[in-house]
This record gives C-alpha cells, sequence and structure tokens, in this order.
C-alpha cells in the first residue's frame, strides 16, 4: 500500500498569498496517477487536479499541481477567502486507493 | 448535472449489519467504476471499495475486506455496500464516488454524494 504523507498539515496564510503544499509518496506513484481535492467544512471533497498537473473542470486557474514519481505539489498563486479549507492528495496508480492525511491551510 | 444520493445510513449496534444505497444520475452509469470512501468527522479521507462498470471487479480496503460487500445495479442506476459485523470504528459519513476515467474504475474520483451517516455504537 502506497503511503501518502501530506504536509504541513496546517499552513498559515494571509489572503493573496502563495500555498504551497506537499504529497509524498512512500513509492513511486504509477503513471503520476495523483489527485488532489479540496473539503469545505460540512461539504463533500471536490475534484482540483488529476494526473498530477490537470486542472478538473471549472477549477480556477490559480490552483495548479506538479510533481512526479514520489514527490508532488499543489500550488495556489494567490490566496482567496474561499480557499482557506483542507485539501487532500490521492493516488490511484495501484490498490488499494489511498489519500493523505489532508493539510488545512488557515487565515494567519 | 451529476448527482450520487447515498440513503441508509443510521445508528446500529456492533455486530449488527447495515446496507447503504446511492442513487446516480446525470451521467451514463454503466460507463464508469464507482467507490465507497468514508470520513470520520473531523478526520481525514479513507477509501472503503470500488466496483468496475459491470460489477465483474471489486476491491476493499483491508480494514473491511470480508465484512462489507459492494454492487451495483446497473439497470435501476444504483450502488450499493453491505456492511456486515459492524464495529465501532465503521462509525463514520460514508460517500458514493464516481470514477473519473471511464476506461478504468481505479481511477481519481471526479463526483461525489453529500455522504450517509453511520453511527456504531452500543
Amino acid at each position: 500500500e502506497i503511503v501518502l504523507t501530506q504536509s504541513p498539515g496546517t499552513l498559515s496564510l494571509s489572503p493573496g498569498e502563495r500555498a504551497t503544499l506537499s504529497c509524498r509518496a512512500s513509492q513511486s506513484v504509477n503513471s503520476n496517477y495523483l489527485a488532489w481535492y479540496q473539503q469545505r467544512p460540512g461539504r463533500a471533497p471536490r475534484l482540483l487536479i488529476y494526473g498530477a498537473s490537470s486542472r478538473a473542470t471549472g477549477i480556477p486557474d490559480r490552483f495548479s499541481g506538479s510533481g512526479s514519481g514520489a514527490d508532488f505539489t499543489l500550488t495556489i498563486s494567490r490566496l482567496e477567502p474561499e480557499d482557506f479549507v483542507a485539501y487532500y492528495c490521492q493516488q490511484y496508480g495501484s490498490t488499494p486507493l489511498t489519500f493523505g492525511g489532508g493539510t488545512r491551510v488557515e487565515i494567519k | 448535472e451529476v448527482q450520487l444520493v447515498e440513503s441508509g445510513g443510521g445508528l446500529e449496534q456492533p455486530g449488527r449489519s447495515l446496507r447503504l444505497s446511492c442513487a446516480a444520475s446525470g451521467f451514463i452509469f454503466d460507463d464508469y467504476g464507482m467507490h465507497w470512501v468514508r470520513q470520520v468527522p473531523g478526520k481525514g479521507l479513507e477509501w472503503v471499495s470500488g466496483i468496475n462498470w459491470n460489477g465483474a471487479a471489486m476491491d476493499y480496503a483491508d480494514s473491511v475486506k470480508g465484512r462489507f460487500t459492494i454492487s451495483r445495479d446497473n439497470a435501476k442506476n444504483s450502488l450499493f455496500l453491505q456492511m456486515n459485523s459492524l464495529r465501532a470504528e465503521d462509525t463514520a459519513l460514508y460517500y458514493c464516488v464516481k470514477a473519473g476515467h471511464s476506461s478504468t474504475w481505479y481511477s481519481f474520483l471526479d463526483f461525489w454524494g453529500q455522504g450517509t451517516l453511520v453511527t456504531v455504537s452500543s
């Protein structure tokens, strides 16, 4: 099973700043099959990024994904007020599907 | 518009059973794999089980293997999760989720229901 470690656990930033979230896998993720999700309180997760760097439909271009192998990054170029929520990475390159423990972005 | 509506959650005693259902609409159901993902309130996401488009292939997390059974009825655009031998640690919000790729059920997850809460307690 691939273990995904997200860091930091909590990221404290101000609106307009750049956020950099890390997701590190315990082994290489096949074909860079890595996705990112955003989850607002009381809501279901929403797909942001798949295939490490492809934005899902309707996702603003301030969200971008990068990385390969076992090291992946979600970048939010300029934080909007609605971006201060939780983010999860997920790998789907091998069984079982696994999720990272999440990063919470909070207002500094 | 894709819609996934879960039902069947509730309070059940340890050792008992529950059957979750998910009604899907807004897409060609039998083109896609489907999954169940759970989340303890305030905690992270845990993949529970997945099934391919025709029900011929499925997989489970080790934590539920041998106790839970996933199935689907393509004629009724429905997904199910039969949960037996429930444990306190199965307490969570259970999401019905659509696979993003039509060619494989092992995929990113592009649409999520709102979830149904399962509470296991005596």
